[in-house]
């Protein structure tokens, strides 16, 4: 069966610290990945997408970045964070040709 | 621009009573439709769907409405239940092989009481 693993489920850092979040999908081969952030009361804005290794999509131009290293391996990373990339993030993946995302259980990200 | 929109925030409702959630888009290419539910602190977790040749689905206690001219669906919950507790989130599916995605709406925090 299909899983997906994303991890650490909370953490706390400080402004213009690194990130990286790391997700990973088992059980299934050439998955697109999303990552997904909610905001505090906001609704769940896209930032990243990959149909493939290497091949990574933008939807909204921030600080952040994301890379898939692996064909299940999706990493979403910054170098120096900012008070408002606080929120929970979440990673997400789909078989090619479905529709419904399978969501990871989700990083809440505290910047201080 | 929001494709998808959930113009209520909140909705109360009493144990055993309908739960109606709503949700409107614009984008006419959308040809999916599907509701996911979210508890704090998790992923969100998919619900029900329905494709865009249908009006209605149905799932025990939940059901998808998809009204196509108006550009708007709605999800009951029938009876609603405390743990049905959550905000729910409508999602739209459009774009064609690995271009397709889901575009969501902003949430609607449903609390039942008991």
């Amino acid at each position: 069966s299909q899983t997906i693993h994303q991890w650490p489920a909370t953490l706390v850092q400080p402004v213009g610290s690194p990130l990286s979040l790391e997700c990973t999908v088992e059980g299934t081969s050439n998955p697109n990945l999303y990552w997904y952030r909610q905001a505090a009361g906001r609704g769940l804005q896209l930032l990243f997408y990959s149909v493939g290794i290497g091949q990574i999509s933008s939807e909204v131009p921030q600080n952040l970045s994301a890379s898939r290293p692996q064909d299940r391996q999706f990493i979403l990373s910054s170098k120096k964070l900012l008070l408002s990339d606080s929120g929970f993030y979440l990673c997400a993946w789909v078989s090619k040709g479905n529709y419904g995302y399978t969501f990871g259980s989700g990083t809440r990200l505290t910047v201080v | 621009d929001q494709q998808v929109k959930q113009n209520s925030p909140s909705l109360s409702v009493q144990e055993g009573r309908i739960s109606i959630l709503n949700c409107d888009y614009t984008n006419s290419m959308f040809d999916y439709f599907l509701w996911y539910k979210k508890y704090p602190a998790e992923g969100p977790t998919f619900l029900i769907s329905i494709s865009s040749i249908k009006d209605k689905n149905e799932d025990g206690r939940f059901t998808v409405f998809l009204n196509k001219s108006a550009k708007h669906l709605s999800l009951h919950i029938v009876p609603s239940q405390p743990g049905d507790s959550a905000v729910y989130f409508c999602a739209a599916s459009g774009g064609s092989g690995s271009a397709r995605q889901l575009t969501f709406g902003s949430g609607t925090q449903l609390t039942v009481l008991p």
